[in-house]
């Protein structure tokens, strides 16, 4: 199954950019990157994807490695809100599946 | 509806009891997934149905769970004889396309005693 590996936690401070990383070395070409994120008694919920090229909404950017064997989530001005587990996911679309890892905890001060 | 919908949000049951837990997806969507998350973990990945048949099974852990969604929107899924290592949090997703974002439910908490 296909795993990624992110930092198990973070910290950053309120307002400020926030930069999580993820590996997913053994990504194959069809597969999409997706970030999810998830706070105490909810749902994952979901940020962003891409596939190659970078991507931007409301919540987040994607920076996407050339070599896709890795990707950076961008939160612009983090927020007491944004604390939260956040998983790094490669969606082997074939298959249907999200194989979810640990997450990174990110927690923002104020 | 506006999202994913899961019934009960809360359920204890007593060990070797059958329980149903049920998931209503968002309107239109054709993907339906279950998934299961212990305390401390990632949500684990157990069954996808695209429409009314189980596209991918593979994650059911054994033949106790069972799951069907017979006019491919609501979603049962069914655990027979339960046992209290079933103790978890069992997430339903849905997507209007394979491949898309997902939108996960509330989940719902089921406590085997």
């Amino acid at each position: 199954d296909a795993k990624t590996t992110q930092p198990n936690s973070m910290e950053s401070n309120e307002e400020e950019p926030v930069h999580l990383p993820c590996n997913h070395s053994t990504i194959s070409g069809t597969d999409y990157i997706h970030w999810y994120r998830q706070l105490p008694s909810q749902g994952p919920e979901y940020v962003i994807h891409g596939l190659t090229s970078n991507v931007n909404n409301r919540m987040a950017s994607l920076a996407i490695a050339e070599d896709r064997k890795s990707s950076t989530l961008i939160l612009h001005r983090a927020t007491l809100r944004d604390a939260a587990v956040y998983y790094c996911i490669q969606d082997s679309s074939n298959t249907g599946k999200l194989i979810f890892g640990q997450g990174t905890t990110l927690q923002v001060k104020p | 509806g506006a999202g994913v919908s899961q019934t009960p949000s809360n359920k204890v049951t007593e060990k070797g009891k059958y329980v149903e837990l049920r998931c209503d997806p968002i309107s239109g969507h054709t993907a339906l997934y279950w998934y299961r998350q212990s305390l401390g973990q990632g949500p684990e990945f157990l069954i996808y149905f695209q429409g009314t048949g189980a596209a991918d099974d593979s994650g059911l852990p054994n033949d106790r769970f069972f799951a069907v969604r017979p006019e491919g929107s609501v979603s049962t899924l069914k655990i027979q004889r339960t046992e209290r290592g079933d103790s978890a949090v069992y997430l339903c997703a849905s997507s209007l396309l394979q491949g898309d974002g997902y939108t996960f439910g509330s989940g719902t908490r089921l406590t085997v005693v």
